[in-house]
């Protein structure tokens, strides 16, 4: 069964500071998507960004980024230019390409953003 | 686009009674819906996996009896939770699979339900 791993409960970044979120995730599939959402306090699940295994090239959508190592099984964030509404829980997801549509979430990271 | 409703957003009943919850996608069609637990500072727990025009089809542990799912047209999928207790207290989160959108998940905005 696939597993998402995300290493750090809690990180905190200063305001237009830059923060990186980790997530591994274990899997014997070649073609599959990984996620990152954010819950916000009003608990909202938001899209952040998305990736698809076959792509080579990191996913970018204006201040997130993701660096995607697929022989390392690794798929960080990146937040550049930190914001305070970018305060939230961090969720990594990982769904695989055949059969299952279920996404497989790791357990989250709590980002504080210092003003 | 891809903007998913879930009504009501808190509801408190008696013990023994049962709540529905309903989901909708608003601005596309949704084949498949999936319903989520959400236990404080905690991530998801996939309950089931809800199939239009088909029966549900539940995780592990899930008792089906208690969470009824209906998914009776391409926007709507309805949880029922029946004879609820205490224990069923949660924040219950959903989310519809956009086609258009290479199959992601988008989610509502969530149900607090608090058994007395």
């Amino acid at each position: 069964a696939q597993t998402v791993t995300q290493s750090q409960p809690e990180m905190s970044v200063q305001e237009a500071e830059t923060v990186t979120l980790s997530c591994t995730y274990d899997t014997s599939e070649s073609d599959y998507y990984l996620f990152w959402y954010k819950q916000p306090p009003s608990r909202q699940m938001i899209l952040v960004i998305r990736q698809e295994a076959y792509k080579q090239q990191n996913a970018t959508e204006n201040r997130f980024s993701v660096n995607f190592q697929k022989a390392a099984k690794s798929f960080s964030l990146k937040i550049s230019d930190s914001q305070l509404g970018d305060a939230a829980m961090y969720f990594c997801a990982y769904r695989g390409q055949g059969g299952s549509e279920k996404l497989v979430f790791g357990k989250g990271t709590k980002l504080t953003v210092n003003p | 686009g891809a903007v998913v409703s879930q009504h009501p957003s808190w509801v408190i009943c008696k013990s023994g009674t049962s709540v529905k919850i309903e989901c909708r996608s608003l601005d596309f069609q949704a084949t498949t819906m999936f319903w989520y637990r959400q236990f404080p500072k905690q991530s998801l727990m996939l309950m089931a996996t809800s199939n239009e025009g088909s029966k549900a089809t539940y995780e592990q542990g899930v008792e089906k009896d208690k969470f009824l799912i209906n998914h009776a047209s391409l926007t709507l999928s309805t949880l029922t939770v029946t004879s609820a207790h205490p224990e069923d207290s949660s924040f219950y989160i959903c989310s519809a699979r956009a086609w258009l959108a290479g199959g992601t998940q988008f989610f509502g905005p969530g149900t607090r339900l608090t058994v007395l």
